[in-house]
């Protein structure tokens, strides 16, 4: 079946040591999104990809960046993690119907990766 | 920015029963999305609205374009206890534009 896959679903980490957070999908969209989403609220997001074009959020912070290799693989980078930065991490697809950057919508979401920081 | 008033935020109901939750925008959307997430997974889709007044079904579930693009509300017919999870309404203003989150109505089915 077509899917966004997040590996791993759980990552620990310790204060300030780097992680990197994975998204794959087979649904062959051309849009990939990083939401985080804290214990209790709405997904926030902090970046997306339109094909290889960076999107980033006015509020996300330096701390985190994405690469994005290939249409399938897309990665989520924390450079010194803080204990604010635990949280579920949710990685998104979507599909432009028309070509011209529009619906950005029907997000399809992956499982996410919660994230613990020590 | 743009904000959704999504309520209630929280409902206990009993199996059988039917549910009703709702968002609300100050400003215009053009698309509304409806989410379930269960708990420690991502977000499921089960409806999306593309015309003001639209009203979609989805098995037991029901959603509506409000006629005025500032509101959208999603109804559970006969509950049942898989029902459980957080719903999350998003809009988007337009196809460049990200979604935008409700705060997510909470609900629990009680056997």
């Amino acid at each position: 079946d077509a899917m966004v896959i997040q590996n791993p679903r759980y990552q620990v980490t310790q204060f300030g040591k780097p992680v990197t957070l994975s998204c794959s999908q087979t649904l062959n969209h051309n849009v990939m999104y990083w939401y985080q989403q804290k214990s209790s609220q709405a997904p926030k997001l902090l970046f997306h990809y339109y094909d290889k074009d960076f999107n980033n959020e006015a509020d996300t912070p330096d701390n985190f960046q994405s690469r994005r290799p290939n249409t399938s693989f897309c990665f989520l980078d924390i450079r010194s993690p803080g204990l604010g930065d635990a949280a579920m991490y949710l990685c998104a697809t979507s599909r432009d119907l028309d070509g011209r950057k529009g619906a950005y919508n029907e997000q399809f979401f992956g499982p996410g990766t919660r994230l613990t920081v020590l | 920015g743009q904000q959704l008033n999504q309520s209630p935020q929280s409902m206990f109901i009993q199996e059988g029963e039917d549910v009703s939750m709702n968002c609300t925008s100050s400003s215009i959307f053009n698309t509304w999305l409806w989410y379930k997430q269960d708990p420690g997974e991502g977000p499921v889709l089960l409806i999306a609205l593309y015309k003001a007044g639209e009203l979609t079904s989805n098995g037991r579930l029901t959603a509506q374009f409000g006629i005025t693009r500032k509101d959208s509300f999603l109804n559970i017919s006969a509950s049942i206890p898989s029902d459980v999870g957080i719903y999350f309404c998003a809009g988007q203003l337009n196809g460049n534009t990200p979604l935008v989150f409700g705060k997510g109505t909470r609900l629990s089915v009680i056997a």
